[in-house]
């Protein structure tokens, strides 16, 4: 059964910084791509950022690039969203998604999320 | 940057009847790239179907993806009372996702 549980969220003051991490079981993690979507409370779902499964390739949302950094280690069948100069904005449920391929154009896994809260 | 407008924002049904979600782009999608995500209060979001028309893993065969270019499809046949929920269209381009703002299927 394939399993991504996050961790990491929390409350955290604006201008700070926070490391989301997603565990995975399950499936052959080394050979899927994997994703960050966020839900902010009462809203829709934005696609945060995405990257393959060696690495090769990363893209970030405008509203989080040069802010957050995605990275793997597939050894540890675990994925991770490091985020610095936190805003308001970025309060949501931060979701990991996994997708067959990196050109595959949907996410077929997701874990239930982890909550940040950017606040002071 | 694509937009996805879905409609309606809300629809109101009994279970029994039969569900039409659209799905509308601001340019044409490419119908590989085009999904249909379902979303209960408190869940994550469950993949239902990809490239406009094939239905996930499990996924029941009342849900049905069709469209192509700029206008999407989700008919749910027969509705169930578990099939209410939030449904979001999602596409894939440019190496980076979208989603419509969702509709929300309330039991009438």
């Amino acid at each position: 059964e394939v399993q991504l549980v996050e961790s990491g969220g929390g409350l955290v003051k604006p201008g700070g910084s926070l490391r989301l991490s997603c565990a995975a079981s399950g499936f052959t993690f080394s050979s899927y791509s994997m994703n960050w979507v966020r839900q902010a409370p009462g809203k829709g779902l934005e696609w945060v950022s995405s990257i393959s499964s060696s690495s090769s390739y990363i893209y970030y949302a405008d509203s989080v690039k040069g802010r957050f950094t995605i990275s793997r280690d597939n050894a540890k069948n675990s994925l991770y969203l490091q985020m610095n100069s936190l805003r308001a904005e970025d309060t949501a449920v931060y979701y990991c998604a996994s997708n067959p391929s990196f050109w595959s154009g949907y996410l077929d896994y997701w874990g239930q999320g982890t909550l940040v809260t950017v606040s002071s | 940057e694509i937009v996805l407008t879905q409609s309606p924002g809300t629809l109101s049904l009994s279970p029994g009847e039969r569900a039409t979600l659209s799905c509308r782009a601001s340019q044409s999608v490419s119908s590989s790239y085009l999904a249909w995500y379902q979303q209960k209060p408190g869940q994550a979001p469950r993949l239902l179907i990809y490239g406009a028309s094939s239905r996930a893993t499990g996924i029941p065969d009342r849900f049905s993806g069709s469209g192509s270019g700029t206008d999407f499809t989700l008919t749910i046949s027969r509705l169930e009372p578990e099939d209410f929920a939030v449904y979001y269209c999602q596409q894939y381009g440019s190496s980076r996702y979208t989603f419509g703002q969702g509709t929300k299927l309330e039991i009438k």
